[in-house]
């Protein structure tokens, strides 16, 4: 059974610290990872990664995926209060159509 | 206009109640999904579909059952609806395989169960 764990559950900043979040799993012949914001209602997607070791980067965003230990890391720089989100991580199988995602980080930056 | 639509977004039920919750999409994927969402529970999949005549039960089926009623449409019901339904639920949909395992979200319906 696919598993992920994303940690810490929660966390609360000042604008304009950088915060890391991260995301581990367990998944039968892995073949993506993938991160959304959530917002009010929908998630919203972030980033897809396939290859360990290359940064996917949007403006103060970017995230990193390590194969060998199973484990990715989402970055935001320089918070806002625009950044308050929960982030969900999810995990691909090779051969599956289905995801598998985290119980989420719920982020809340304040002024 | 967006492309994964629901109805409806909000909506109160009572107990033994059936009740269906719409998907619409524009997107022309032929992959779609339902899931809900409790708090620090995530989201998890209630039934998918990779076609009209391909219907999958997910992870947590028990008390819904979804209709495929065309390539755009997929609907979920309770046919007796129950307290602990009460939840956030998403429609998504995701392209055919080679495009990416990312899944666009329809904006949810919360429903809650008295």
């Amino acid at each position: 059974e696919d598993k992920v764990v994303q940690s810490p559950l929660s966390l609360v900043v000042h604008e304009g610290d950088t915060v890391t979040l991260n995301c581990s799993y367990e998944v039968t012949n892995f073949r993506s990872l993938l991160w959304y914001k959530q917002e009010k209602k929908a998630p919203t997607f972030l980033f897809m990664l396939t290859s360990s070791g290359i940064e996917k980067k949007s403006g103060r965003l970017s995230s990193i995926l390590d194969k060998k230990e199973l484990f990715s890391i989402l970055n935001i720089t320089a918070t806002q209060t625009g950044d308050s989100a929960i982030y969900l991580c999810a995990v691909a199988g090779a051969g599956s159509y289905q995801l598998t995602f985290g119980k989420g980080t719920k982020l809340s930056v304040i002024p | 206009d967006a492309d994964v639509t629901q109805t409806p977004r909000n909506r109160i039920t009572k107990t033994g109640k059936r009740i269906m919750l719409e998907c619409s999409q524009t997107k022309g994927h032929d992959r779609m999904y339902w899931y809900r969402q409790d708090p620090g529970l995530g989201l998890r999949l209630i039934y998918y579909s990779f076609d009209v005549k391909d219907i999958n039960k997910g992870e947590i089926s028990d008390g819904y059952s979804v209709s495929r009623q065309a390539q755009a449409k997929f609907s979920l019901s309770l046919e007796s609806a129950i307290p602990n339904q009460t939840a956030l639920y998403f429609c998504a949909t995701r392209g055919t395989s080679g495009s990416g395992d990312e899944q666009f979200f329809g904006p949810g319906t919360r429903l809650t169960v008295l």
